[in-house]
């Protein structure tokens, strides 16, 4: 079956540590995007890629690092330069342009 | 800056109950606009709209836009505690907006 993967589910990580999370996707999809979600936030955006190759900042890019290597893969780093790195982050791709984005099952992140 | 807002924020009904969510936008550059349903973890997809006025439906739920006023609604008819979740907008292009969401609470 089609779809996208994100690892870990949980993740731990000491202050000052970067940390990288894994999206995969085996839709053939172009684009691919990383959200942040808060609570009473919503999704926000990271970054996104349209291309390999290439990619975008988002909203609330500070901090964070993605590369687009291959089109299956976006990984996200979150850096020791994010302020507040504990969330819930969001994996998704689409076929560009078109909207209807899929979704991964998400990464929460908890930095003690 | 690009915006979507959604309202209520929260809202809770009894099952059988009629709801509106709503959603409006400002999008510098707009395609479509999308409608998830979140229960845990991972939204899952409910409607894209691109049209003005055409209704979409999909069983109880149904939505239609308006992009003369930049405003969506999302109707659930006869409600049930399975529809308890946080519902998202979303609108653009390349780059995708996401409204707070609404959370809808369902009392058996």
């Amino acid at each position: 079956d089609g779809g996208i993967t994100q690892s870990p589910k949980y993740l731990f990580r000491k202050e000052g540590q970067n940390v990288t999370l894994s999206c995969e996707q085996n839709l053939n999809h172009d684009a691919m995007y990383w959200y942040r979600q808060d609570p009473g936030q919503g999704l926000r955006l990271i970054y996104y890629s349209q291309i390999v190759n290439d990619f975008q900042k988002g909203d609330i890019a500070e901090g964070y690092s993605v590369s687009r290597e291959k089109k299956e893969s976006f990984p996200l780093t979150v850096t020791s330069a994010q302020k507040n790195p504990t969330a819930f982050y969001l994996c998704a791709s689409s076929i560009a342009q078109m909207g209807g984005y899929t979704f991964g099952s998400g990464t929460r992140l908890t930095v003690v | 800056e690009d915006k979507v807002v959604q309202s209520p924020l929260s809202l809770v009904v009894h099952e059988g109950d009629t709801v509106t969510l709503n959603c409006s936008y400002e999008v510098t550059n707009f395609r479509s606009l999308l409608w998830y349903k979140q229960e845990k973890k991972a939204p899952t997809f409910l409607f894209m709209l691109t049209s003005s006025g055409i209704e979409k439906k999909s069983g109880r739920l149904s939505s239609i836009l308006d992009k003369k006023e930049l405003f969506s609604i999302l109707n659930i008819t006869a409600t049930q505690t399975g529809d308890s979740a946080v519902y998202l907008c979303a609108g653009g292009d390349d780059k995708i907006i996401f409204g707070k969401g609404t959370r809808l609470h369902i009392l058996p």
